[in-house]
């Protein structure tokens, strides 16, 4: 069975720490892997990872994809209070199909 | 404005009673999707739609039926409710290309 898994489930921090969030996946065929953020209404989209090792980055946040080991990593970088949000780890397989991990619900504390 | 609609924002409503929700994107995309929602579980995909009238089954199909007669729209069917539907309800389009998606605001739906 397809499927993705983040960890950890939750995480509390303070503003300023550093953070990795982590999401293996197991999918047949694997296609891309992306990450999004979800505040109080819809998820919104972050990073999209094909290739392997190349980093993506957006101000402090970064994720970058290993596809020998089937996992990706977002990094956020000095956090606010404005990154507090659930983020879901995806994966997209070849026929189109998206998988969502259950997500890493992150708290920073002022 | 680029974006994702969905109609209605909630509703509540009893076992049985067929219902719609509707889904619109104005960005001229080629894919659409409906997820759900729920506590512990993260979004699971019931349906999608590469382009008109290609729809495919997502992880969690049973119960629900999709129709794509238009690139714009996507509508959402339930026709014999549950309790075990309710749920919150998003709607995403995504380009072809990219598989970016666009999320609609949510449906929250309650079924007694």
């Amino acid at each position: 069975e397809d499927k993705v898994v983040q960890s950890p489930l939750s995480l509390v921090v303070h503003e300023g720490d550093t953070v990795t969030l982590n999401c293996s996946y197991e999918v047949t065929n694997f296609r891309s892997l992306l990450w999004y953020k979800q505040e109080k209404k819809a998820p919104t989209f972050l990073f999209m990872l094909t290739s392997s090792g190349i980093e993506k980055k957006s101000g402090r946040l970064s994720s970058i994809l290993d596809k020998k080991e089937l996992f990706s990593i977002l990094n956020i970088t000095a956090t606010q209070t404005g990154d507090s949000a659930i983020y879901l780890c995806v994966s997209l397989d070849n026929f189109n199909k998206f998988y969502f991990g259950s997500g890493t619900k992150l708290n920073v504390k002022p | 404005e680029a974006q994702v609609t969905q109609n209605p924002r909630y509703l509540i409503t009893v076992t049985g009673k067929k219902l719609t929700v509707t889904c619109s994107q104005n960005m001229n995309h080629e894919y659409m999707s409906w997820y759900r929602q729920d506590p512990g579980l993260g979004l699971r995909q019931i349906y999608y739609s590469m382009n008109v009238e290609v729809t495919d089954k997502g992880d969690v199909p049973e119960g629900y039926k999709v129709s794509r007669k238009e690139k714009r729209n996507f509508p959402l069917i339930l026709e014999s409710p549950s309790p075990n539907q309710t749920s919150l309800y998003f709607c995403a389009s995504a380009s072809g290309g990219s598989y970016e998606q666009y999320f609609g605001p949510g449906t929250r739906l309650t079924v007694t």
